[in-house]
């Protein structure tokens, strides 16, 4: 059964604070994505990854880092969480070239 | 002008009712088309994909594609409560590593 496993589903952080989101797939995927979804904003991209240590810029990449040095496992990195960086964040990983993202169950983050 | 604009709704239809979503475009060299389901509190699921101008049937769900007005559509027949959700239009980029970019989505709900 595909999977993507993100490391925590609730996360609480103080402003300042680094935080480690974590994703791993089990699908042998080539591509892997980094969104975070706020209310009536919908799904904003932050970084994908179509390689190991391979990464582009989405749409929103300012306050964020990846990492992805293995294929199944992809890292985002608040350096220094900030209030407006609280939101719903989902790792999906998809194969190269098609479109069927799967996602991860979500990692909700609170920075206060 | 959003690359993919959505009707945010909220949708309500009766129960046994056709629900019609409507998803535009911007991006002329757009060429796959993908519709997700998004139940509250969980994380999107693909439902139907469509990639070639006119319909795409899948059950229940048929999926509409127009590429000259750069517009996709999604219906859904005979709408159960269990089809109560936040539906995503997300548009695929060839060429540019499977950026995929997404809707804010329409909420439906179908009422018993």
């Amino acid at each position: 059964d595909v999977k993507v496993t993100q490391s925590s589903r609730y996360l609480v952080k103080r402003t300042g604070e680094k935080v480690f989101l974590e994703c791993v797939q089990d699908m042998d995927h080539e591509n892997m994505f980094w969104y975070r979804q706020d209310p009536g904003l919908g799904l904003r991209l932050i970084y994908f990854s179509y390689d190991v240590k391979m990464k582009e810029k989405g749409d929103i990449p300012e306050g964020y880092s990846v990492s992805r040095e293995k294929k199944e496992r992809f890292s985002l990195i608040l350096e220094s969480a900030s209030t407006n960086q609280t939101s719903m964040y989902l790792c999906a990983s998809t194969l190269r070239n098609t479109g069927e993202l799967f996602f991860g169950e979500g990692s909700r983050l609170t920075v206060l | 002008q959003k690359e993919v604009e959505q009707n945010s709704g909220p949708l309500s239809v009766p129960e046994g009712a056709i629900a019609s979503l409507n998803c535009t475009y911007s991006d002329r060299v757009s060429q796959s088309f993908f519709w997700y389901r998004q139940y509250s509190g969980k994380s999107p699921e693909l439902i139907m994909s469509i990639y070639s101008n006119g319909d795409k049937e899948d059950g229940r769900f048929t999926a509409q594609l127009n590429k000259a007005s750069q517009y996709v559509s999604l219906l859904i027949r005979d709408s159960q409560p269990s089809d109560s959700a936040t539906y995503l239009c997300a548009v695929n980029v060839e060429g540019n590593n499977n950026d995929m970019r997404f809707g804010a989505g329409t909420r439906l709900t179908v009422k018993p």
